[in-house]
């Protein structure tokens, strides 16, 4: 079983709709990566959170430590944020900072 | 935010080859670098974590003598794959970060190709 699990695996959506992906997790966590990958292969960090939610632009990431659950939302989604969005956490027990990943969401939004 | 480069973007290569591959870091120091191999439709496979002027911790099944790393400076990492082949090829990514509490920042991968 993977220690990160994400859901859609595959997502489509039109212009302008609101998009969230989920990830939810098993393991000790110190912090919440939510990356995006771009056909190229090159990978973005967009957010690192431990709690509670942050905003930046149109993406908005929250976590439920309880839960062991993360939501990536995009508000008015555009073709340019088609991507692969990966979720990925810091295993708490890592002294070094170890990362898990999911597997990734597709993401293709059509004009 | 930080910057990593890695050099090459591409290189083809022929079975039996050697090939190295650098990771930076622009902006800062990093204390720690990682290496990951993916595979097409596939997620980020750690390979391996070096902290500068130390030795590498490899993951499970990622043979040492065959992926050598290299963490000689706070902004230098090398990974040189030894004795290629075809199986080997796949897009390796670094990333960097200055400790456990920080971002950690990723290069912009190398697809290596072996003949």
């Amino acid at each position: 079983k993977n220690e990160v699990e994400q859901s859609p695996q595959n997502l489509t959506a039109q212009e302008g709709e609101f998009i969230t992906i989920n990830c939810s997790y098993s393991v000790g966590i110190s912090a919440l990566h939510w990356l995006q990958q771009h056909p190229g292969g090159g990978i973005v960090s967009l957010f690192m959170l431990s709690s509670g939610k942050k905003k930046h632009g149109r993406l908005i990431a929250t976590i439920n430590i309880q839960e062991k659950h993360s939501s990536l939302h995009i508000t008015a989604s555009h073709p340019r944020d088609s991507a692969v969005y990966i979720c990925a956490v810091t295993d708490r027990g890592s002294t070094l900072g170890r990362l898990y990943f999911g597997r990734g969401t597709q993401l293709t939004v059509w004009p | 935010g930080a910057v990593v480069s890695q050099h090459p973007s591409r290189v083809i290569c022929k079975s039996g080859t050697s090939v190295k591959i650098e990771c930076r870091s622009l902006d800062f120091q990093a204390t720690t670098m990682f290496w990951y191999r993916q595979f097409p439709k596939q997620s980020l496979m750690l390979m391996a974590t070096s902290n500068e002027g130390s030795k590498a911790t490899y993951e499970q099944g990622v043979e040492k003598d065959k992926f050598l790393i290299n963490h000689a400076s706070l902004t230098l990492s090398t990974l040189t794959v030894t004795s290629a082949h075809p199986e080997d090829s796949s897009f390796y990514i670094c990333s960097a970060s200055q400790g456990i509490a920080y971002e950690q920042y990723f290069g912009p991968g190398t697809r290596l190709t072996v003949t």
